[in-house]
């Protein structure tokens, strides 16, 4: 069975460019989570969605981050403008709507920010 | 508040140790779930084991082995005879009972298997 399958692997680009990532979640998962890594802070939770609909947003640092989820099989994560504090890995990851279930992460997005 | 603390940054061991992670948590849930990822030197998260509040026997698969102790609220994990392919980042995750599936992070054991 395929993964989370996240897009690009690697995006470079300049201050003040807008940076989209995708994430395609796991077929039947109905809760969607993206993530930020970074060596300061760790692990951050950003945004997530269940079936579709934006639960807790209150990860998201600020009105240059926005997240969608159109559909049960896709979700973008926008940045406009980007910052280079913004360099990160952003991680999407994908379960079933019940805490007892695992999530699972796609291989994540390596942004960075000149 | 939930909460998850990993107090060891960094371990060093030789291969064919055993070695131990621990996490302590904290949740006013009386149903909860605790997981452990493990995140190696090519970045990717992966789910390795979980466990839920109500099951305190030690676990066993393979080289891995996992316990909940509820009086310590401590969640440790066990790797028997360490190869170098466990070097990684290991993270402890919490998941309240409610109605949220949220997991909350530790900030990672770094575990480094010398040959």
């Amino acid at each position: 069975d395929a993964g989370v399958i996240q897009s690009p692997r690697h995006e470079v680009t300049e201050m003040g460019q807008e940076v989209t990532l995708r994430c395609k979640p796991i077929s039947g998962h109905n809760s969607l989570f993206w993530y930020r890594q970074t060596m300061m802070r760790g692990l951050e939770l950003l945004i997530y969605f269940n079936n579709n609909v934006p639960i807790d947003d209150s990860g998201m640092p600020e009105d240059r981050f926005s997240a969608k989820m159109p559909n049960a099989s896709f979700s973008t994560l926008k940045i406009q403008p980007s910052e280079p504090r913004d360099s990160a890995v952003y991680f999407c990851a994908s379960t079933y709507d019940r805490p007892s279930q695992p999530q699972h992460f796609g291989d994540g997005t390596r942004l960075s920010i000149l | 508040a939930q909460k998850v603390t990993q107090a060891q940054t960094e371990i060093s061991v030789v291969e064919k140790e055993d070695v131990t992670l621990d996490c302590v948590y904290e949740t006013r849930d009386t149903t909860y779930y605790l997981f452990w990822y493990k995140q190696p030197p090519s970045g990717e998260l992966v789910f390795l084991i979980r466990r839920n509040s109500f099951d305190e026997q030690n676990e066993i698969s393979g080289r891995y082995s996992w316990n909940l102790q509820k009086s310590t609220s401590s969640f440790n994990f066990t790797i028997t005879a360490s190869q170098v392919v466990d070097s990684a980042v290991y993270f402890c995750a919490l998941s309240g009972g409610g109605a949220t599936n949220k997991l909350i992070f530790g900030t990672g054991t770094l575990l480094a298997v010398q040959p």
